[in-house]
């Protein structure tokens, strides 16, 4: 699987976008760009994933740049409640199926 | 929403002693999981299971763990003489297919002392 780097924490005002980036410079062709959130020491949150399309749902907008080298996931509206450790988690269809985590970034939302 | 569901939430158990941890994945997946972490550390992969059997396992998952999916709905991990470094939270997952968004269940806090 490839290898994601993040930064270490980010700082974002309540009420406004929390935009979370991710490099995966070596990122292949099958394998998908996945975030995931761990709030506190709880089981890890799916948010959402994407191939090479921009994806969104409930919680989150994914972006992913054309060359698929990097990544932004989007939390339009943080709340208090979105602080939290966010991974970034690039994985294949095919072959070994387990997430790796990494150090992921820890955002911070502030009053 | 389905989820994944662990018990117990907390386990203090002695060093030497045998632990099962458990777990109900979602209904209808067929890939689960077991991952630590230990406090202030990374998630860390131990073991994946597919079809009755271990697909994949990291180094951390020694002679000492077990797993076994001991009827239709449950999923245990068994570490049958734990150490002092076994302390962690231990989370459950389980994907529909290998390759589908993984669940988490909210862990179990495992204490050895």
């Amino acid at each position: 699987d490839a290898k994601t780097t993040q930064p270490p924490s980010m700082d974002c005002a309540e009420g406004r976008a929390a935009n979370l980036p991710c490099n995966h410079s070596t990122i292949s062709g099958n394998e998908y760009v996945y975030w995931y959130r761990q709030i506190h020491s709880q089981g890890p949150q799916y948010i959402i994933h994407g191939l090479k399309n921009n994806e969104t749902n409930e919680m989150a907008s994914l972006i992913i740049t054309e060359d698929r080298k990097s990544s932004t996931l989007i939390l339009p509206h943080a709340t208090l409640r979105d602080t939290a450790v966010y991974y970034c988690i690039v994985r294949g269809n095919t072959g070994g199926f387990k997430t790796i985590f990494g150090a992921g970034t820890r955002l911070f939302v502030k009053a | 929403e389905p989820e994944v569901t662990q018990t117990p939430s907390h386990q203090v158990t002695q060093m030497g002693q045998e632990v099962i941890l458990r777990c109900v994945p979602i209904s209808n997946h067929l890939y689960f999981y077991w991952y630590r972490q230990i406090l202030g550390q990374k998630v860390e992969f131990l073991v994946s299971f597919y079809n009755n059997e271990i697909s994949e396992k990291s180094e951390i998952f020694d002679d000492q763990f077990s797993v076994e999916r001991p009827d239709g709905s449950n999923f245990t991990l068994k570490i049958r003489s734990t150490k002092l470094e076994d302390s962690a939270m231990y989370f459950c997952a389980s994907t529909y297919r290998g390759y589908t968004e993984a669940f988490f269940g909210q862990g179990t806090r495992l204490t050895v002392v």
